[in-house]
């Protein structure tokens, strides 16, 4: 789960279009996994997280989706709007340590 | 309800100087998060604290990297000498409960040249 690289995965959509943001996790004892938004200048900002015995949780706008045979983590954002335009962070949490370990960024752009 | 605050927003020094940096976190909230965040990467813990003491420090480069919380609200971290590679944002967070639900301030972003 540590992430790596300078250079950050981006996604560009058009507003009104739906946004997926993809991430790979590596570790099978999580208990939660957690996507956050970090916008320019500004610290992460929790967005939505999900239990590792569910499949699919849903927010406002916001859907996560957890595939655990593949180790795959998803973030669809409905009706993308420019105020969505930021890097998403995936993360993952075991409950007994209370340690956030976030994964590598997507920088989302989104085009008016 | 006031924010994590955190001080100063930028600070740039020489390398082998020292830098402090300053945290007041959302009233309340007994657990403290201190984080740096590389360019283009995540935010990596270096600490976490629990009321004033601490509870993970896993991370942080002992050498030269040292935290504390005072009376268990605000807190510094300093390092002493920078180098380098310490070039980062240093992100502080707070939480009541589980620290996935932790409130982050602005950050400082540090310049070691």
């Amino acid at each position: 789960g540590e992430s790596v690289g300078l250079h950050l995965p981006t996604l560009s959509v058009q507003e009104g279009d739906n946004s997926i943001i993809n991430c790979a996790y590596s570790n099978s004892a999580s208990d939660y996994f957690i996507w956050y938004k970090q916008e320019s200048g500004k610290g992460p900002q929790f967005i939505i997280d999900i239990r590792s015995n569910m499949d699919k949780r849903q927010g406002q706008r916001v859907t996560v989706l957890l595939n655990k045979t593949v180790k795959h983590l998803s973030l669809q954002i409905a009706a993308t709007q420019p105020g969505d335009s930021a890097v998403y962070f995936c993360a993952e949490m075991k409950t007994s340590y209370d340690k956030v370990i976030f994964g590598p960024g997507t920088s989302l752009s989104v085009i008016p | 309800e006031a924010g994590v605050a955190q001080s100063p927003r930028y600070k740039i020094i020489e390398k082998r100087q020292s830098v402090a940096f300053w945290c007041n976190p959302i009233s309340g909230h007994a657990t403290l998060y201190w984080y740096q965040q590389i360019l283009g990467q995540g935010p990596k813990l270096l600490i976490q604290f629990q009321n004033n003491g601490v509870v993970d420090d896993s991370q942080l480069p002992k050498d030269r990297f040292s935290a504390e919380r005072l009376k268990g609200v605000d807190s510094t971290l300093k390092i002493q000498p920078a180098k380098l590679e310490d070039s980062a944002v240093y992100l502080c967070a707070s939480s009541l409960g589980s620290g996935r639900e932790a409130f982050f301030g602005q950050g400082t972003r540090l310049t070691v040249v």
